[in-house]
C-alpha cells in the first residue's frame, strides 16, 4: 500500500536561520507531489506542486522553495526564514490520472 | 480557473441538529467535486467524491447545477463530526489541486 512520510512534525527555528521539510511517498512511481501551507481564516494554500523529478512549479511567490531530487521525495527549503514562514505544513501526493489526494501529517513550523 | 468558495469559516450546532456545510464552484466544465475532511489530529482525507454518490459517515454532496453548488449534508449531527472540512475542484490542467478555504464544524453536546 502506498504511504506518504513527513518531518519533522513539529520545527522551531530562529528568523534567518534555513529550513528543510521532506516528505517521501511509498509504494507508487512518478506521482504528483504538492507543498501546502495552512493557516486558520485561509484555509489550504497551494504552495510547489511537481509533476516529476527536477520539475517545480510554484503557486506563490514567498520566501520559500521547493526541489524534486527523486521521483519520490519533495523537499521544502527556505535559506532564510522570516517570522511569516510560521504555519502548518503540508504534504501530498496524487497518482496521475487519479483524482485522490493523500496527505501527510504535516509539519508545523515557528519561526521565533 | 477551477475555483471553490466555502462561504462559511465556522458552523456551530448542537449535537442532532441537521448540519450543511456550503460550497459553490465557479467554472466550466465536468463539476467533479470533492469533499475532504481533517479531525483533530489526523492527516486530511478524502471524505466522498460526487461522481461516486454515495454516503459516508451519514454525509451526502449533492451537485446542483443550477445553483452550482455541492452542499455536503448530513440529517444528524454527532459531536465526532466536528473537524475541519474543504471542498475542492478536480485537478487543473496543469495538475494543479486546490482547495476552498474551509469551513470548521463544531458540534457541541
Amino acid at each position: 500500500s502506498q504511504t506518504i512520510h513527513q518531518w519533522p512534525a513539529t520545527l522551531v527555528q530562529p528568523v534567518g536561520s534555513p529550513l528543510s521539510l521532506e516528505c517521501t511517498v511509498e509504494g507508487t512511481s512518478n506521482p504528483n507531489l504538492y507543498w501546502y501551507r495552512q493557516a486558520a481564516g485561509r484555509g489550504l494554500q497551494l504552495l510547489f506542486y511537481s509533476v516529476g523529478i527536477g520539475q517545480i512549479s510554484s503557486e506563490v511567490p514567498q520566501n520559500l522553495s521547493a526541489s524534486r531530487p527523486q521521483d519520490r521525495q519533495f523537499i521544502l527549503s527556505s535559506k532564510k526564514l522570516l517570522l511569516s514562514d510560521s504555519g502548518f505544513y503540508l504534504c501530498a501526493w496524487r497518482a496521475k490520472g487519479d483524482t485522490e489526494a493523500f496527505f501527510g501529517q504535516g509539519t508545523r513550523l515557528t519561526v521565533v | 480557473a477551477q475555483r471553490v468558495t466555502q462561504p462559511e469559516k465556522l458552523l456551530s450546532v448542537f449535537k442532532g441538529a441537521p448540519v450543511e456545510l456550503k460550497c459553490n464552484y465557479s467554472y466550466s466544465g465536468s463539476p467533479e467535486l470533492f469533499w475532504y475532511v481533517q479531525y483533530s489530529r489526523q492527516r486530511l482525507q478524502l471524505l466522498l467524491r460526487h461522481i461516486s454518490r454515495e454516503s459516508i459517515k451519514g454525509f451526502t454532496a449533492d451537485l446542483n447545477k443550477g445553483e452550482t453548488s455541492f452542499h455536503l449534508k448530513k440529517p444528524f449531527a454527532q459531536e465526532e463530526d466536528s473537524a475541519m472540512y474543504y471542498c475542492a475542484p478536480p485537478p487543473g490542467g496543469y495538475s494543479t489541486l486546490t482547495f476552498g478555504k474551509g469551513t470548521m464544524l463544531l458540534v457541541s453536546p
